[in-house]
């Protein structure tokens, strides 16, 4: 099986940079994805990383490390509207199926 | 386009009773995804339909049944509901880059 592990809660304020740390123990890899969830909405896709690197979407950025089974999504330029739940997934195997992250809730503070 | 439509938006059941959630892709997307989410939780995979034609169960498939009733269609169906499946449901469909695309979900009691 796979399990993911991310922080429960980060706290920030306008303007400044978060990063969002998942670390996976998976049988196999092929992606790691990311998702972001506003309170009673459905969750959004943000990115997805086959490769090491990072991957620059706007003010979010994604990376991975298959080395170190680890990834990151950063927030820069915070912004009230990116208060949400921000969920990892990863694809461990050649079929369909993600597996997900418990979460890690964003507060945007003024 | 409509994207990824779900019915019903909210639904009340007694235990014992049993429901139909309806599924909808616009997208000519092959992969179709069943979720449930509680709360401060993340998503966990009930059923999968990789492609019409097939379904496949995923973590938490007990006490559910699936439809994939053609390509844009695919239903979850509760046949005895429990106070243990008052949840968010959320279908999903997957694009070709691996994206879920994710519907406005089912919000379910069982009293």
């Amino acid at each position: 099986g796979q399990s993911l592990e991310q922080p429960s809660e980060v706290t920030a304020v306008e303007g400044a940079i978060v990063q969002i740390n998942c670390t996976y123990q998976t049988s196999g890899f092929y992606g790691l994805s990311w998702y972001q969830q506003h309170d009673g909405g459905a969750p959004t896709f943000l990115s997805y990383n086959a490769l090491d690197g990072l991957e620059e979407t706007g003010r979010f950025s994604s990376f991975l490390s298959r080395s170190d089974s680890y990834g990151y999504l950063l927030l820069q330029e915070l912004q009230m509207k990116d208060s949400a739940s921000y969920f990892c997934a990863v694809r461990g195997s050649n079929d369909y199926k993600l597996s997900f992250g418990a979460g890690t809730t964003v507060t945007v503070r003024a | 386009n409509a994207g990824v439509t779900q019915t019903p938006k909210f639904q009340v059941l007694k235990t014992g009773q049993s429901m139909t959630l309806q599924c909808a892709q616009d997208m000519n997307h092959n992969s179709m995804y069943w979720y449930r989410q509680d709360p401060g939780m993340g998503l966990r995979l009930i059923y999968y339909s990789a492609s019409e034609g097939t379904t496949d169960k995923g973590e938490v498939p007990n006490g559910y049944n699936v439809s994939r009733l053609n390509k844009r269609e695919f239903s979850l169906r509760l046949e005895s509901a429990a106070p243990s499946q008052t949840s968010v449901y959320f279908c999903a469909s997957q694009g070709i880059s691996y994206e879920q695309y994710f519907g406005p979900g089912t919000r379910l009691t069982v009293t």
